[in-house]
């Protein structure tokens, strides 16, 4: 199956400081891809839908100032959290589909985001 | 609105034979899902159905009813490391994935 790339897995970073999260797809291009975040024991969330070229399509209660999405390439979308605090401390994992399959989605590694 | 409801922890001992289902409702279908995450991973794919019936790959199976929109996942001759979440989700008509909740499986000796 085709390879997405998250980085960096585990980040601690200070109340009040940014957070830049990185997906790539490997080996093919990704004109869409979503951004999830999940607290313990609970399902995946979709925060926005980051469309290469354009603005991302947030999802209703996610602050599309706080968390920043830029996907300026066929290959690489980016999530920053800006300002962090404890509360945004989760598990945030990016994911691609290949537009010519329309099918499974393949997920990024995920990232472990504690605030302290 | 869009709803895809699943157990939300199951039991099963090891050897055994361990189905969990998932019922939804969505704005069209195009294809549903079957996820497995272990804890603190990222979810990895297990199966696409898209037409009705069973699809088996080793030891598990997934099986979709479209006309009463119902799945399941069927995990046979279970091992420890199938200790995971297991997670439903439907592709709707824009091509978006509607997830469930997940069920934990738990694996006892």
């Amino acid at each position: 199956g085709a390879v997405v790339s998250q980085h960096p897995s585990r980040v601690i970073c200070k109340s009040g400081t940014s957070v830049k999260i990185e997906c790539r797809s490997l080996d093919f291009q990704a004109t869409t891809m979503f951004w999830y975040r999940q607290f313990p024991k609970q399902s995946l969330m979709l925060m926005a839908t980051s469309n290469e070229g354009s603005k991302a399509t947030y999802e209703q209660g996610v602050e599309k100032d706080k968390f920043l999405i830029n996907h300026a390439s066929l290959t690489l979308s980016t999530l920053t959290v800006t300002s962090a605090h404890p509360e945004d401390s989760s598990f945030y994992i990016c994911s691609a589909r290949d537009p010519g399959l329309n099918t499974e989605a393949f997920f990024g590694q995920g990232t472990r985001l504690t605030v302290v | 609105g869009q709803n895809i409801d699943q157990p939300t922890e199951m039991t099963a001992t090891e050897g055994a034979i361990v189905q969990i289902n998932c019922t939804y409702q969505t704005s069209g279908f195009n294809g549903l899902f079957w996820y497995q995450q272990h804890a603190g991973e990222a979810p990895t794919f297990l199966s696409y159905n898209v037409l009705d019936g069973l699809e088996e790959k080793g030891r598990f199976s997934s099986f979709l009813s479209r006309s009463k929109g119902y799945s399941y996942l069927l995990l046979k001759e279970l091992q420890m490391k199938d200790s995971a979440s297991y997670l439903c989700a439907v592709m709707d008509s824009n091509y978006q994935l509607i997830w469930g909740a997940g069920t934990k499986l738990i694996i006892k000796p």
